[in-house]
């Protein structure tokens, strides 16, 4: 079964505008965590922002935040005002189990980002 | 402070060779993930290394092994090479069990192109 997932293969976005970008996850497990990646044309996976399980606040990173909904199990990425340089891969991914960091984390298909001027 | 830095950047093979891939992991980190990025896909877990020894394998054919030396540096190797091997290959690295959010960092990977 698939873990997470992200329908968008691609988003077009004016400049400025505010994007949303989609992620659903599955796991049983209680104890999780969601993560963002953006992956440039270069390759380099550069982390943007984390959300876990029992944070009571959605997680904010500068223009970045996630509009986590546990119930739904869904951790959408929210980018205020884009930028040109916002043109990427964005992969959502998850981890389960307790907080103890190293446990592999799993990631979603990927949706690319375009902003056009 | 280094990133992760991966060795080679590309790296061209024919069928049937083999293919090593080097890692090192930031000063500290002492777990580190291989994931394989085919063209177009998401990233696929391969592999993970904590303290110099496997702990978890993605769904990947034996000739996809590695090792992490005592420096926790860590090399990928591939055998009998297959077209089907053509992908970015990412290293990541973490601080180890017991510690952060689970974040990974990321090297820059390493392209294998299989002819």
């Amino acid at each position: 079964a698939q873990k997470i997932t992200q329908t968008q293969p691609g988003m077009f976005v004016q400049e400025k505008e505010a994007v949303t970008l989609d992620c659903t996850y599955d796991t049983s497990d209680p104890s999780y965590g969601l993560f963002w990646y953006k992956q440039p044309s270069s390759g380099e996976m550069i982390f943007l922002i984390y959300q876990g399980s029992y944070d009571q606040q959605n997680a904010t990173e500068g223009r970045y935040s996630l509009n986590f909904q546990k119930a739904r199990k869904s951790a959408n990425l929210v980018i205020s005002a884009s930028q040109l340089g916002d043109s990427a891969m964005y992969f959502c991914a998850m981890r389960e189990g307790e907080r103890q960091g190293a446990q592999k984390l799993v990631f979603g298909q990927g949706t690319r980002l375009t902003i056009n001027p | 402070e280094a990133g992760v830095t991966q060795s080679p950047t590309h790296l061209i093979k024919t069928r049937g060779q083999q293919a090593t891939l080097r890692c090192s992991p930031i000063s500290g980190h002492t777990s580190v993930y291989w994931y394989q990025q085919a063209l177009g896909l998401g990233l696929q877990f391969l592999l993970w290394y904590d303290e110099g020894e496997e702990r978890n394998r993605g769904n990947f054919p034996p000739r996809f092994s590695g090792r992490q030396f005592p420096n926790y540096s860590s090399e990928l190797n591939v055998n009998a090479l297959e077209l089907e091997d053509s992908a970015l290959y990412l290293c990541a690295s973490s601080p180890g069990v017991g510690s952060g959010t689970g974040e990974l960092f990321f090297g820059e990977g390493s392209r294998l192109t299989v002819l």
